[in-house]
């Protein structure tokens, strides 16, 4: 079945430093990829989102990466800060199947250490 | 602001017992899902329903079911609860473009 696969499960950074997460989604179909960052006790919010028709997104300290080929995606995050400490969750979705299913990854949580 | 909400916001239950969950939205979405959370298994989809006559199964539906009572109400039950049913519960609901999914503050169920 579908399946999205995310590493690592939990990541430590120093303040100021960058932070990589990676997805790799197995349904070719797959044309929509939105991150999620879940701060404790807190619901998970979009931080950012790539279409299958562009391999880059910025946003301030964050971006996404997609290679379609190898089916992967990533998500970067430079400078970090204290208030990055989350769980950040990828997924993968076909917008054309009228759906609008997202399969999740298991989530990385992000510690950065002051 | 349009929100979604969800009742209760924690639950203790005992094994046997049946239980309902409720998630409403006011951002006039037509879409809305139900999700579970549990420690290093990300997010998992019960059902999902695009109106109210519709509604269909996601990848974990066994043991639990659905209501889409009106546009902004969705339901979930547990005809009886178990233990392994311990987990956070999500509720999301998302536009006809399905560009992006809002989720609600999350259920806490704990069955004894």
């Amino acid at each position: 079945g579908e399946n999205v696969e995310q590493h690592p499960s939990t990541l430590s950074v120093q303040e100021g430093d960058s932070a990589v997460i990676k997805c790799t989604y197995s349904d070719s179909a797959s044309n929509y990829f939105p991150w999620y960052k879940q701060e404790l006790g807190k619901r998970p919010q979009l931080i950012i989102d790539i279409r299958s028709n562009v391999g880059e997104k910025k946003d301030q300290r964050i971006a996404v990466t997609l290679n379609k080929t190898a089916k992967h995606f990533s998500l970067h995050i430079t400078e970090t800060q204290p208030e990055d400490s989350a769980v950040y969750f990828c997924a993968a979705s076909n917008l054309n199947s009228g759906t609008y299913k997202y399969i999740f990854g298991t989530g990385t949580r992000l510690k950065v250490l002051a | 602001d349009a929100d979604v909400t969800q009742t209760p916001r924690n639950r203790i239950t005992k094994t046997g017992k049946r239980i309902m969950l409720e998630c409403s939205q006011t951002k006039g979405h037509d879409r809305m899902y139900w999700y579970r959370q549990d420690p290093g298994l990300g997010l998992r989809l019960i059902y999902y329903s695009f109106d109210v006559k519709d509604i269909n199964k996601g990848e974990i539906s066994d043991g639990y079911s659905v209501s889409r009572q009106a546009q902004a109400k969705f339901s979930l039950s547990l005809e009886s609860a178990i233990p392994n049913q311990t987990a956070l519960y999500f509720c999301a609901t998302s536009d006809s473009r399905g560009n992006e999914q809002f989720f609600g503050p999350g259920t806490r169920l704990t069955v004894l």
